[in-house]
């Protein structure tokens, strides 16, 4: 069974503090598909990166980056220099069959000014 | 593009009222799904269609009809609402359903059946 696990329900820091949030799946299949996605307080679902089980090549945005690792089954997420605006939850998701998205419970940020 | 749209924002309904979440793109993206977002539970997949004519259970199906008549619009009914339905609503669509594509999600619609 596809499944993924984010096992920090809630995290807390400080602005310009790194953090770093994690996430863990589960998979039979050889080829697989692994996104974040972004929550703010709005509520709308915001996009942030889709990678393939084929590169893993680490991932740099900005202040943003993701760590692939296959040997441990995890698809880390830093945000560097933290700031307010990036306080949302974020979920991380794998893709299950052609377009099944199998979500992880998300990771609520929040960041103190 | 106004992306894909989900109405309504809001609603409120009484137990064993029925009521349609409507979802529409404009993209002539293939593939559209509902997903039902629970407290601590991410988003689960209710329903999915690859293409117009086209629909299949997710995960979480009962309770929810949906039907495919265009490309553009994806509507998710609920027959006779209960407590349990209560939550938040997101339609998603992607460009095509053989290649891995990218999901863009709707602004969801929250829904409260009391």
């Amino acid at each position: 069974a596809q499944k993924v696990t984010q096992a920090q329900t809630e995290i807390s820091v400080v602005e310009k503090e790194d953090v770093t949030l994690d996430c863990v799946y589960e998979t039979r299949d050889t080829t697989y598909y692994l996104f974040w996605y972004k929550q703010p307080p709005s509520g709308e679902l915001v996009f942030l990166i889709r990678r393939n089980s084929f590169d893993e090549q680490n991932e740099i945005s900005g202040r943003y980056s993701w760590n692939f690792q296959k040997s441990t089954s995890s698809f880390n997420f830093t945000i560097t220099a933290s700031q307010v605006v990036d306080s949302a939850v974020y979920f991380c998701a794998l893709l299950q069959g052609a377009q099944k998205l199998v979500f992880g419970q998300g990771t609520r940020l929040t960041i103190n000014p | 593009n106004a992306g894909v749209t989900q109405t309504p924002k809001f609603q409120v309904l009484k137990t064993g009222q029925s009521m349609t979440l409507q979802c529409a793109q404009d993209m002539n993206h293939e593939y559209m799904s509902w997903y039902r977002q629970d407290p601590g539970m991410g988003l689960r997949l209710i329903h999915y269609s690859v293409g117009a004519g086209i629909t299949d259970q997710g995960e979480v199906p009962n309770g929810y009809n949906v039907s495919r008549s265009t490309t553009e619009d994806f509507p998710l009914r609920l027959l006779s609402a209960a407590p349990s339905q209560t939550s938040v609503y997101f339609c998603a669509s992607s460009r095509g359903t053989g290649v891995r594509e990218t999901q863009y999600f709707g602004p969801g619609t929250r829904l409260l059946v009391l």
